[in-house]
C-alpha cells in the first residue's frame, strides 16, 4: 500500500489540460519541496517529468508543471495530445521508515 | 551519451542470491547518488536503496533492509544490487537510476524472478 495516494485513473480530450493529483502527509509531501513526476508509456522506462515541485528537466514539454498545497502536489497537463497517453507517478522525499515514496500511479487516457 | 545498462537479473529459487550490476556511461558517475527502484508485474514503481557518491550513506527500503545491499565501484563506473534472501515478492524488473529523490536517467532495467 502506498504512503501517497493518486487517482486511478483521469481522462481528457485532446486539447484540454487535466491535473493528476498526490496526497500525501505532513511526513512527506506536506514537509519538504522534494516531489517528482514520473511518466512511463507500457514497456518503456519512467521518464523524469518534474523534480522538486515544480522544476521542469531540459526537454520536457512546457506543457507539464507542477504544483503544490499542504500535503497534496499536483501535476497539470496542459494541451492534452495523444502521446501523453500515460501512467504517471509521483515521488516524495519521507521522514517515514521508506525514504522515498511513489504512490500508486494514475493512468491517463487521451 | 549518458547511459545506465542493467544486468544480472535471473530466475533464482526462494532463499536465492542474485547480483545486479549497473554500468554507467556519458556522465561523471562518482559525483552522483545512485538508486535501484523496481516494478513488480503489473504494478507500480517502488524506491529500493540508494547510495551516496562516495559509498559512505546508504539508504533501504524496510522490506529489503539486511536482506539487499547495495554499492558501487567508482573506479569501474558501475552500481551494484546484492540481493539475498530472495522471495517471491522480490520478483521485478530493477531499474539503476541517477540521483537521490528524483532520478533523472534511468537504464533499460532487469528482470530478477524468485520461483521455484
Amino acid at each position: 500500500q502506498s504512503a501517497l495516494t493518486q487517482p486511478a485513473s483521469v481522462s481528457g480530450s485532446p486539447g484540454q489540460s487535466i491535473t493528476i493529483s498526490c496526497t500525501g502527509t505532513s511526513s512527506d509531501v506536506g514537509s519538504y519541496n522534494y516531489v517528482s513526476w514520473y511518466q512511463q508509456h507500457p514497456g518503456k522506462v519512467p521518464k523524469l517529468m518534474i523534480y522538486d515541485v515544480s522544476q521542469r528537466p531540459s526537454g520536457v514539454s512546457i506543457r507539464f508543471s507542477g504544483s503544490k498545497s499542504g500535503n497534496t502536489a499536483s501535476l497539470t497537463i496542459s494541451g492534452l495530445q495523444a502521446e501523453d497517453e500515460a501512467d504517471y507517478y509521483c515521488n516524495s522525499f519521507s521522514t517515514s521508515s521508506t525514504r522515498y515514496v511513489f504512490g500508486p500511479g494514475t493512468k491517463v487516457t487521451v | 551519451e549518458v547511459q545506465l545498462v542493467e544486468s544480472g537479473g535471473d530466475l533464482v529459487q526462494p532463499g536465492g542470491s542474485l547480483t545486479l550490476s549497473c554500468a554507467a556511461s556519458g556522465f561523471t558517475f562518482n559525483t552522483h547518488w545512485m538508486s535501484w527502484v523496481r516494478q513488480a508485474p503489473g504494478e507500480g514503481l517502488e524506491w529500493v536503496a540508494t547510495i551516496k557518491q562516495d559509498g559512505s550513506q546508504k539508504f533501504y527500503m524496510d522490506s529489503v533492509k539486511g536482506r539487499f545491499t547495495i554499492s558501487r565501484d567508482n573506479a569501474q563506473n558501475t552500481l551494484f544490487l546484492q540481493m539475498d534472501s530472495l522471495r517471491a515478492e522480490d520478483t521485478a524488473v530493477y531499474y539503476c537510476g541517477r540521483g537521490a529523490g528524483w532520478w533523472d536517467v534511468w537504464g533499460q532495467g532487469t528482470m530478477a524472478t524468485v520461483s521455484s
